[in-house]
């Protein structure tokens, strides 16, 4: 199957920096990827749909400044927390949907843990 | 709009017994299902997916699910579960062809010996 692979793992930051967070996809294109953020003992929640060469969609609630998307190419997708604080801490996953799109299905990376300190 | 409710937050068996993980959905459009397990610090790993066809249908590590249109449902089973099916289960539904699913609130799953 398609491999999405996501960067870092795991990451720790101080309160007041940015982080970013890379999803690639690794044997196919992706014109649209997919970011969740998913909270402790939560499911996940859809923060932002990338699409490639123009802004990412983000879903209510979700601030665009704060989670800065870059789609800057077939094969990767950026998401920028900017300015992260505690309350930011979470396990971010990003996913890239099957090659034509027919079957709904998506490749999920393997997350990233953020901690914010 | 889509939406997915998952009944029951914990599942506990044990080893060699039946697993039934109950997901009831709600979508605009024929949808798109899908049972998606994750391990613990992890990604999400797809057990098996429901599109077109067949109603009944086989994934991975002998999981099934059965797609019923008339109950809105689409529980997933096994006949008998093993330590490592131990793990976070989620259910999902797309109402297109994008890839873009929405997440029931998950299912622990845990195994006695």
């Amino acid at each position: 199957g398609a491999v999405v692979s996501q960067h870092p793992s795991r990451v720790i930051c101080k309160s007041g920096t940015s982080v970013k967070i890379e999803c690639r996809s690794l044997d196919f294109q992706a014109t649209t990827m997919f970011w969740y953020r998913q909270f402790p003992k939560k499911s996940l929640m859809l923060m932002a749909t990338s699409n490639e060469g123009s802004k990412a969609t983000y879903e209510q609630g979700v601030e665009k400044d704060k989670f800065l998307i870059n789609h800057a190419s077939l094969t990767l997708s950026t998401l920028t927390v900017t300015s992260a604080h505690p309350e930011d801490s979470s396990f971010y996953i990003c996913s890239a949907p099957e090659g034509r799109g027919r079957s709904g299905e998506a490749f999920f990376g393997q997350g990233t843990r953020l901690t914010v300190v | 709009a889509q939406s997915v409710t998952q009944l029951g937050s914990h599942v506990s068996v044990s080893e060699g017994a039946l697993v039934l993980l109950r997901c009831n959905y709600s979508s605009s459009v024929p949808p798109y299902l899908f049972w998606y397990v994750q391990y613990p610090n992890q990604g999400l790993q797809l057990l098996l997916k429901y599109t077109t066809g067949a109603t009944l249908v086989k994934g991975i590590n002998g999981f099934e699910a059965e797609f019923k249109k008339s109950e809105t449902s689409f529980h997933l089973t096994k006949p008998s579960a093993h330590m490592s099916d131990a793990a976070e289960y989620f259910c999902a539904v797309s109402g297109g062809r994008y890839g873009k699913l929405t997440f029931g609130q998950g299912t622990i799953l845990t195994v006695h010996p």
